[in-house]
């Protein structure tokens, strides 16, 4: 079975610049997340889809991020403009279901982002 | 709010040599929980995952305890080889709306050293 999916690896940007970041999760997988990890600390939830649905984005700062989620299937997280605080890892994960059963989430490997 | 707290925030040990981490959280309701191991420049893989009714939950070396009245848990490595280095994350899950939420910690950072 195929892991999660994500490119750029890598992406060194200045600030002010727009980047995008694309994940291709798990086939079949119904709930995607994106996540945002800065260095030496835990991964934060930026974005959770259901589907082609949000489920939650209250941590996503939406004056500069946006996601999408088209068709329910991949995803592309935007940063415009990008600002020094954003240099980060940006993870995608998915997971089969978010019923009334706990699932393990699959996380890809994630970009590793450098504002400058 | 929603909070998961880990200590140590890192550790070094010898090749060979047992540790325990710790986790408290504040998540409600609680549905799950989980230990995630994330080496260096990849992203999280699950280790274990209990839920209420669970205590105890082993994998290989790994061995993950949690206390729902307490809201704690602890994850034990035995006999820690080379390969253990990494990040150790506590996830902790609920459920609102029909939909799992989950609460990240800040991770323990292990050095195993020979």
């Amino acid at each position: 079975e195929a892991g999660v999916a994500q490119s750029p690896r890598y992406k060194i940007i200045e600030k002010r610049q727009s980047v995008a970041f694309w994940c291709n999760p798990i086939s079949g997988h119904a709930t995607l997340y994106w996540y945002q990890q800065i260095l030496g600390q835990g991964p934060k939830l930026l974005i959770q889809f259901q589907n082609n649905g949000v489920v939650d984005d209250s941590q996503l700062p939406k004056d500069r991020f946006s996601a999408e989620r088209l068709k329910g299937v991949d995803s592309t997280l935007k940063i415009q403009p990008a600002k020094l605080e954003d240099s980060a890892v940006y993870l995608c994960a998915s997971s089969p279901r978010t019923y009334d059963r706990p699932e393990t989430q699959y996380f890809g490997p994630g970009t590793r982002l450098l504002v400058l | 709010k929603n909070q998961v707290e880990q200590s140590p925030q890192s550790l070094i040990i010898l090749e060979g040599k047992n540790c325990t981490l710790q986790c408290n959280y504040t998540v409600s309701p609680f549905s799950n929980l989980r230990w995630y191991k994330q080496d260096t420049g990849r992203g999280p893989v699950s280790l274990t995952i209990m839920t209420f009714s669970e205590n105890t939950k082993s994998n290989g070396r790994y061995t993950a305890t949690l206390d729902a009245d307490t809201k704690q848990s602890s994850l034990h490595i035995t006999a820690s080889q080379l390969s253990d280095s990494a990040s150790y994350i506590c996830v902790v899950s609920s459920f609102s709306g029909g939909y799992q939420k989950v609460t990240f910690g800040t991770g323990t950072k292990l050095q195993v050293i020979p």
